[in-house]
């Protein structure tokens, strides 16, 4: 199993739409998790950690499932704006670096 | 609201020159990183920095690599004679004290890196 894997997508959804991204990872002994989103050749943004089961956020939910070691990421009611790769992160080496997924495209159309 | 700051945004290089990417850090923040994405690919880890020195670094972090932390404020990445496939955005990151990447890290808004 790679570090962390992402379908890539692209996931194009409708306005309003529900839209859920899974992400799994390989090292069970991680204990934090992100979402960070990413513009087109902008920087990675902080959209979410997770360092329980889950964590909510408005229209952003994220949960984790420690047994099958993999990590979702809900939108409810999407948005145009929503449109960005979503990308998992998960620290690794010891905490030192974090290791980032391919990431996921989203595109929102109206 | 406190971010990392990167200069230049855009570096333009011939093959074989030094460059050295600039990054200012968070304020209270002690871990340090730097990232590259190659156009097209994911984000991708070279290196760690914390109390003064390196504390972790990939295999693309090779010996034509280095960084720095030449004062209080700023963090550098210097590149020797650059290569053509050196060509990407650098991002520097950086984190709260105590658990590493293991808290959140924040990202400068990137340098694009073009050797040409």
């Amino acid at each position: 199993r790679k570090e962390v894997e992402q379908d890539p997508g692209p996931f194009n959804v409708p306005e309003g739409a529900t839209v859920a991204f899974n992400c799994t990872y390989s090292n069970s002994a991680s204990q934090s998790f992100f979402w960070y989103r990413q513009d087109c050749r902008k920087e990675p943004k902080l959209l979410m950690s997770v360092y329980s089961s889950g964590n909510e956020d408005g229209r952003f939910t994220a949960q984790l499932n420690r047994a099958s070691q993999y990590i979702s990421l809900l939108i409810r009611d999407s948005k145009l704006s929503d449109s960005a790769t979503y990308l998992c992160v998960v620290p690794t080496g010891g905490g030192n670096k974090l290791t980032f997924g391919t990431g996921t495209q989203l595109k929102v159309e109206l | 609201e406190p971010e990392v700051t990167q200069t230049p945004s855009h570096q333009v290089t011939q093959m074989g020159q030094e460059v050295i990417l600039r990054c200012v850090p968070i304020s209270n923040h002690l871990y340090f990183y730097w990232y590259r994405q190659i156009l097209g690919q994911k984000v991708e880890f070279l290196v760690s920095f914390y109390n003064n020195e390196i504390s972790e670094k990939s295999e693309i972090f090779d010996d034509q690599f280095s960084v720095e932390r030449p004062d209080g404020s700023n963090f550098t990445l210097k590149i020797r004679s650059t290569k053509l496939e050196d060509s990407a955005m650098y991002f520097c990151a950086s984190s709260e004290p105590g658990q590493g990447a293991s808290t959140e890290a924040f990202f400068g808004q990137g340098t694009r890196l073009t050797v040409v």
